[in-house]
């Protein structure tokens, strides 16, 4: 079935560094969702790509979708402590009408 | 506040029993959605409703089953329970699944604690 892969699980960096996140789809995706969950918090949607090669900016945040429309990835700069969290993808394909998503990668970050 | 109401906050039961999860979507949105998170696991797909009616079901156990009813509320309902069902329980609606704008709005979620 549809498996939407996450790298890294999680990530440890300085508060000032630089951070990404890796999605990877089995299947070819109508669009992509990121979402954001804070500790002890609910899943908070960031943006949706739709457009094969899309490329989104939110402040320090950089999403991009891959040109097959399998792949994304979410770039942080400069992180911050607000930063912290749980970033999940997630894949809609609307062929099965499911939108999965993935491990997810947890952000710590050290003041 | 995301407008996704789900109730019990927790719920703490014994092996064998069944419990009833409870959401209300956001005003207008027609679809709902469950997911399970366990400890440090991702959000495991469960199943959607639009509007009533089953649209899409993910790897959701034949312990468990739900439904959305004509005020579009929808009820998880979990049998049966064994220790590995501890988990948190998210509800999520979004306004037109399948059009290209399927941004979910979650709830607080339930807090299952199967001892």
């Amino acid at each position: 079935g549809q498996q939407v892969m996450q790298i890294p699980q999680y990530q440890h960096v300085q508060e000032g560094e630089d951070f990404t996140t890796y999605c990877n789809s089995s299947t070819t995706l109508s669009n992509i969702q990121w979402y954001k969950q804070r500790p002890g918090g609910h899943p908070v949607f960031l943006i949706q790509l739709v457009k094969s090669g899309e490329v989104k900016k939110q402040k320090r945040l950089t999403f991009q979708f891959g040109e097959a429309k399998k792949n994304s990835s979410l770039h942080i700069t400069a992180t911050q402590t607000t930063d912290v969290g749980t970033y999940f993808c997630a894949g809609f394909n609307s062929n099965t009408g499911k939108l999965i998503f993935g491990q997810g990668t947890t952000l710590q970050v050290k003041p | 506040d995301s407008g996704v109401t789900q109730t019990p906050k927790h719920l703490i039961t014994a092996t064998g029993q069944r419990v009833t999860l409870r959401c209300s979507p956001r005003s207008g949105d027609l679809s709902v959605y469950w997911y399970q998170q366990s400890l440090d696991q991702g959000l495991q797909f469960l199943i959607q409703y639009y509007n009533g009616e089953e649209r899409a079901k993910g790897n959701i156990l034949e312990r468990f089953s739900a439904q959305q009813f004509p005020d579009l509320h929808s009820e998880l309902n979990l049998s049966s329970l064994e220790l590995g069902d501890s988990a948190l329980y998210f509800c999520a609606s979004s306004i037109n699944p399948g059009t290209g704008n399927e941004k979910l709005f979650f709830g607080s979620g339930t807090q299952l604690s199967v001892l």
